[in-house]
């Protein structure tokens, strides 16, 4: 089944670290999103891509990083920079007909 | 910019009964699109409806409804018969097209907590 995979469901960092999250999606969709979700809030963009080689940052991009090599993929690293990482992070893509997809999330903690 | 409202930070209704959650939105653009999603406690995001802008229908699906008001710029999700799967928090959402054309984002509001009461 088609379909957008996150990976790990469940991340710890240490203070100082910095960590990468996998979204990988097989649905032939040419944008990608990240966005972050805080408890009791609604999701806020933090980067999007509508095609290979190419994003753009969100409303929250500080202390976030990303990559798009493949049409496939659009991992994001939380770097130190960014101060209070601890959140749900949901990856989501989009067709142009059929609208948005979104993984199952990961969730981060820093310990 | 553009900027979803939700209201009601909570809502809680009787089984088998309807409710409406509230959205209302803001933006210049003529063109957009309106979405509801579905958040159970499991943290995946369900898609439940959509609206554009130019349709002069209400969306449908099934046991949910949109109240589209455009002159009041309004989105109300309605559920009708409702269930106990049905408790989860729910999003209403705004799809705009930016600079460039092809960019598409999705803004979202902060969300309803509905509860289902037997």
């Amino acid at each position: 089944d088609g379909g957008i995979t996150q990976s790990p469901k469940y991340l710890f960092r240490k203070e100082g670290q910095n960590v990468t999250l996998s979204c990988e999606q097989n649905l032939n969709h040419d944008a990608m999103y990240w966005y972050r979700q805080d408890p009791g809030q609604g999701l806020r963009l933090i980067y999007y891509s509508q095609i290979v080689n190419d994003f753009q940052k969100g409303d929250i991009a500080e202390g976030y990083s990303v990559s798009r090599e493949k049409k496939e993929s659009f991992p994001l690293t939380v770097t130190s920079a960014q101060k209070n990482p601890t959140a749900f992070y949901l990856c989501a893509s989009r067709h142009r007909r059929y609208g948005y997809t979104f993984g199952s999330g990961t969730r981060l903690t820093v310990v | 910019a553009q900027k979803i409202t939700q209201t009601q930070p909570g809502m809680f209704v009787q089984e088998k009964e309807a409710v409406t959650l509230d959205c209302t939105y803001d933006t210049s653009d003529q063109s957009y699109g309106l979405f509801w999603y579905k958040q159970p406690s499991s943290g995946e995001m369900i898609f439940l409806i959509y609206q554009g802008s130019y349709d002069e229908q209400n969306a449908t699906e099934g046991r949910y409804s949109l109240n589209f008001q455009k002159a009041r710029k309004s989105a109300n999700l309605v559920i009708s018969a409702s269930q106990l799967g049905d408790s989860a928090m729910y999003f209403c959402a705004m799809s705009l097209r930016g600079s460039g054309g092809s960019n598409y984002k999705l803004t979202f509001g902060k969300g309803t907590l509905l509860t289902v009461n037997p």
